[in-house]
C-alpha cells in the first residue's frame, strides 16, 4: 500500500543545532506540505512543494528550508535550531482533486521535535 | 483575522446525542472545503469534503453556506468513537494552498 512516512518520529536537539526531518512518499504525488502544529494555533504552512525542483514558502517560513530532488522526498532543514521551534511536524501529500483544486491531503504520522 | 475560525470547544456530550460545529473563513476566494478528524497525538485524516449542496456520510452532515462564509458539520446519534478533534479545511485556489482551524474539542461521554 502507498504512503508517507517521517523520520524521526522524536528528536531532541540544543538551540543552534541543524536539524532535518525527512519525508518519504509512495503515492507518487507531485504536491507535498510540510506543516507545524502547536496549541492555539492549529496547523500552519512552513513550505510547499508542486514538483521535483519547485519550492515555496508557506506562512511560517522563516528558519526553515526543503529541497525537492525527487518525488518521493521533501526534507526539511531547521538551519540552526531555535527553542520556539519546539513543535510537533506534519508532512503531508496530495494529488490533484477535481477542477484543478488539490485534493485530499494525506499526513504522515507526525515528528516531535523538542529544541532545548 | 484568521483564515479559518472554529469554536475550540471542548464539547462534552452524551452518546447518543446529536452535536453541531460551525467554521468561518475569511477569504471569499476559498473553493474546496474539508472537515478532518485528528484523534490525540494522531495525525488528521480526512473525514469527508464538503460540497455546495451539503452532503451526508452515514451519521455525518457537511453544509456549505457561501453566501455567509460558514461551513458546518453536525454528527448524530454520537458514539464514544467520535470523540476526537475535528479540523475544519479550507483550501483556496490562489496559491493552491490549505489553511486549518484550530480545531474543535469533541468528547462523548456513557
Amino acid at each position: 500500500d502507498a504512503e508517507i512516512t517521517q523520520s524521526p518520529r522524536h528528536k531532541i536537539t540544543e538551540t543552534g543545532r541543524q536539524v532535518t526531518l525527512a519525508c518519504h512518499q509512495t503515492w507518487n504525488h507531485n504536491n507535498m506540505f510540510w506543516y507545524r502544529q502547536d496549541l492555539g494555533h492549529g496547523l500552519r504552512l512552513i513550505h510547499y512543494s508542486y514538483g521535483v525542483h519547485d519550492t515555496n514558502k508557506g506562512e511560517v517560513s522563516d528558519g526553515y528550508s526543503v529541497s525537492r530532488s525527487n518525488t518521493e522526498d521533501l526534507p526539511l532543514t531547521l538551519e540552526s535550531a531555535a527553542s520556539s521551534q519546539t513543535s510537533v511536524y506534519f508532512c503531508a501529500s496530495s494529488a490533484p482533486g477535481l477542477a484543478g483544486a488539490t485534493g485530499e491531503l494525506f499526513f504522515g504520522e507526525g515528528s516531535r521535535l523538542t529544541v532545548l | 483575522r484568521k483564515e479559518v475560525e472554529q469554536d475550540p470547544g471542548p464539547f462534552n456530550v452524551p452518546e447518543g446525542a446529536t452535536v453541531a460545529f460551525n467554521c468561518t473563513y475569511s477569504n471569499s476566494a476559498s473553493q474546496s472545503f474539508f472537515w478532518y478528524r485528528q484523534d490525540c497525538r494522531k495525525e488528521p485524516k480526512l473525514l469527508m469534503s464538503v460540497y455546495s449542496s451539503g452532503n451526508e456520510d452515514g451519521r455525518f452532515t457537511a453544509q456549505l453556506n457561501r453566501a455567509s462564509q460558514y461551513i458546518s458539520l453536525l454528527i448524530r446519534d454520537s458514539k464514544l468513537s467520535d470523540s476526537a478533534t475535528y479540523l475544519c479545511v479550507v483550501n483556496i485556489m490562489t496559491g493552491n494552498q490549505f489553511y486549518f482551524g484550530t480545531g474543535t474539542s469533541l468528547t462523548v461521554i456513557p
